[in-house]
């Protein structure tokens, strides 16, 4: 199966700061890579395709890069309503597989 | 406009079974990448299985720890995703989701199934 390794586990940021965030693939998953943010209670909210594609109405604060099997996921500016968990997901190779998660809290 | 609907979560004893549904609107289920994905209480997000659609195969696949024991399944008509579960552990614990397209861009709110006697 296909690792994904998410670091950190958790960050305290404060508002307006720039994070990253990043997934290491334990094989090359080309660009079969997924980010999601969940709030508490909350299901999973699709931000990030194919590495680098935004989603339809995700805000342009949120990016994705990628460099061979280290993905990542900056948010240039970060608002209230980030403060959640991301996880990365690969979908390049059955079974698929979620990272552990990164936390977003309030610094 | 795509709605998930997930149902049929409960509690069930060990060893027991369940079927939950996905209902779907704004999208054939017969057209679409339908997978389940389940959250067990403080934990991450578990990939459980995926239906892929009928362009593409139709087949199914499943998560190394439900595999032989969970099965999914769609009914065209009713515009439904199945998932069985059976020979359920304390550790099917979570919350399921359904989620819809190759990208997972859209979920349910998901359904509590709880194992325990």
């Amino acid at each position: 199966d296909i690792q994904l390794t998410q670091s950190p586990s958790f960050l305290s940021a404060s508002i307006g700061d720039r994070v990253t965030l990043t997934c290491r693939a334990s094989q090359a998953i080309s660009n079969y890579l997924l980010w999601f943010q969940q709030k508490p209670g909350k299901a999973p909210k699709l931000l990030i395709f194919g590495a680098t594609t935004l989603q339809s109405g995700v805000p342009s604060r949120f990016g994705g890069s990628a460099s061979g099997t280290e993905f990542t996921l900056t948010i240039t500016s970060l608002q209230p309503e980030d403060f959640a968990t991301y996880y990365c997901q690969q979908i390049k190779t059955y079974p698929l597989t979620f990272g552990g998660g990164t936390k977003v809290d309030i610094k | 406009e795509v709605h998930l609907v997930e149902s049929g979560g409960g509690l069930v004893k060990p060893g027991g079974s369940l079927r939950l549904s996905c209902a779907a609107s704004g999208i054939s289920v017969g057209a679409a990448y339908i997978n389940w994905v389940r959250q067990a209480p403080g934990k991450g997000l578990e990939w459980v299985g995926r239906i892929e659609d009928k362009a593409d195969g139709g087949t199914s696949n499943y998560a190394t720890p439900v595999k032989g024991r969970f099965t999914i399944s769609r009914d065209d008509a009713s515009n439904t995703v199945y998932l069985t579960l059976s020979s359920l552990t304390t550790d099917d614990t979570a919350m399921y989701y359904c989620s819809a397209g190759y990208w997972s861009s859209d979920w349910g709110p998901g359904t509590q199934v709880t194992v325990s006697s």
